[in-house]
């Protein structure tokens, strides 16, 4: 079956523009995650959903970013405003559940984004 | 700081030898995960231990785990030069119940590299 899938592969925006990042999980996947890959910070949790809530949005960094997911499925991350330090590659994670035998994660490609 | 700190940070060995990487992490978790990474895009899931177990196989894999260290270690054995890439250890958090359900916390990574 298909993994999981992101878009767009890669995103170069100007400074102060807002962008849209999207995340396809793997079909049935209720548990959808995003992080964030930079050279300074290493791997960063950003956000988890749960269906379509989010009960942990505790790692988004600033009121910039946002993100919904809807059906239970398609997830779109938003980062208005956008800065040179969101730059990064984001990506995204599904998992059947946080139910034991089911915790694997599942990533996708991810999405270079730089800010310029 | 991150919650689990790698060591070593990069490691260079020949084909055929065998790679070892550890992982160090500071709170309780439920699980520990294993992942992999080329060319800085998404991450392939190699391995998941649980709290309650030491040992794990999978093909070349050995992954231990000593909860009362808090550590863990990546055994790749007889390594090949396709396993070039970065490989990072990723921790589930414990909740109340014994459950977790599933925000990795990662390590920095170990760069390995394996010289045909």
């Amino acid at each position: 079956g298909a993994g999981v899938s992101q878009s767009p592969s890669n995103k170069v925006t100007e400074k102060g523009k807002d962008v849209e990042l999207r995340c396809d999980p793997i079909s049935g996947h209720t548990a959808l995650y995003w992080y964030r890959q930079s050279l300074g910070q290493g791997l960063e949790f950003l956000i988890y959903f749960q269906g379509n809530s989010a009960p942990d949005k505790s790692g988004l960094p600033s009121d910039r970013f946002s993100a919904e997911r809807t059906g239970g499925s398609v997830s779109t991350l938003t980062i208005q405003r956008t800065q040179q330090e969101d730059s990064a590659v984001y990506l995204c994670a599904s998992s059947d559940s946080g139910v034991r035998g089911r915790e694997t994660q599942y990533f996708g490609p991810g999405t270079r984004l730089l800010v310029l | 700081s991150q919650q689990g700190e790698e060591d070593p940070q990069a490691l260079s060995i020949q084909e055929g030898e065998n790679a070892t990487m550890n992982c160090s992490y500071k709170t309780s978790i439920n699980n520990l995960q294993w992942y992999r990474q080329n060319s800085g895009r998404g991450l392939v899931h190699l391995i998941l231990i649980r709290s309650n177990e030491r040992e794990k196989h999978s093909g070349r894999l050995r992954v231990t785990l000593d909860t009362s260290k808090k550590s863990s270690s990546l055994l790749i054995t007889a390594s090949r030069a396709a396993d070039t890439a970065s490989y990072f250890c990723a921790t589930a958090p414990l909740r109340a119940g014994g459950t977790s359900y599933g925000k990795l916390t990662f390590g920095q990574g170990t760069i390995l590299t394996v010289h045909p």
